[in-house]
C-alpha cells in the first residue's frame, strides 16, 4: 500500500494568517497520463470529510479560493491563505493512484 | 442534489456479521465512471478505505480485509451494501459511504453510521 505521511500533526494559526500542511507519499503519485492523484480533505468537528482539492491542484466545487494545492511526485502541500474560523478541523491527504486508496494520518488546524 | 446515507445495526457482538447499507440519490451508479466506496474511521483516528463497487459492477477490496468483506449493489442502482464477517472490537468505527467518479476524488460523503462491536 502507498503510505501517506502528513506533517505537522497540528498547527495553530492566527485568523487572517496563512497555513501550510505537508504530505509525503511512499511512491510517486504521478501517473503516465500526467495526472497526479493526490487529494485533500477537511473534516470539520463532528462532520463527514469534504473534498477540498483533487488531482493535486484542482479546487473542488464550492471550495473558497483561499485553498490551494501544489507539489511534485511525492511531496505535496496544502496552503490556506487568510485562515478563517470555519477552516478549523482535521485535514487529510489521500491518494487514488493505486488500490487500496490510502489517507494520511491527519493534521489538526486550530485557531490561536 | 447528490446525497448518500448509511444505515447499520448500531451495535453488534464480536464474531457476528456486520451488514451496512448505503442509500443514495441524485445520481445513478450505472453512469460511466461512477464508484461508491466504503470508508471507515475509528474514533479519533484516520480514514481507512474498505471496498468499492463501480458502474460496471466490478468490485474492489482492501487486501488487508478482503477475506471478510463483500460489497454489492441492488438492481435499481440506488443502494450499495457491505458485509463484514467475524467482527471484532477493532471494527468499531464510523462507517461512511462516498462517491467518486473518474478518480476526481471522494466528492460526496454520507453522514456516517457508528458501529460499536461489544459483548
Amino acid at each position: 500500500d502507498i503510505v501517506m505521511t502528513q506533517a505537522p500533526l497540528s498547527v495553530s494559526v492566527t485568523p487572517g494568517e496563512s497555513a501550510s500542511i505537508s504530505c509525503r507519499s511512499s511512491k510517486s503519485l504521478l501517473h503516465s497520463n500526467g495526472i497526479t492523484y493526490v487529494y485533500w480533505y477537511l473534516q470539520k468537528p463532528g462532520k463527514s470529510p469534504q473534498l477540498l482539492i483533487y488531482r493535486m491542484s484542482n479546487l473542488a466545487s464550492g471550495v473558497p479560493d483561499r485553498f490551494s494545492g501544489s507539489g511534485s511526485e511525492t511531496d505535496f502541500t496544502l496552503k490556506i491563505s487568510r485562515v478563517e474560523a470555519e477552516d478549523v478541523g482535521i485535514y487529510y491527504c489521500g491518494q487514488l493512484l493505486e488500490n487500496p486508496p490510502t489517507f494520511g494520518g491527519g493534521t489538526k488546524l486550530e485557531l490561536k | 442534489q447528490v446525497t448518500l446515507k448509511e444505515s447499520g445495526p448500531g451495535m453488534l457482538q464480536p464474531s457476528k456479521t456486520l451488514s451496512l447499507t448505503c442509500s443514495f440519490s441524485g445520481f445513478s451508479l450505472s453512469t460511466s465512471g461512477m464508484v461508491v466506496s466504503w470508508i471507515r474511521q475509528p474514533s479519533g483516528k484516520s480514514l481507512e478505505w474498505l471496498a468499492a463497487i463501480d458502474w460496471d459492477g466490478d468490485k474492489y477490496y482492501n487486501p488487508s480485509l478482503k477475506s471478510r468483506l463483500t460489497v454489492s449493489k441492488d438492481t435499481s442502482n440506488t443502494q450499495v451494501f457491505l458485509k463484514i464477517t467475524s467482527v471484532d472490537i477493532a471494527d468499531t468505527a464510523t462507517y461512511y459511504c462516498a462517491r467518486n467518479r473518474y478518480n476526481w476524488g471522494f466528492a460526496y460523503w454520507g453522514q456516517g453510521t457508528l458501529v460499536t462491536v461489544s459483548s
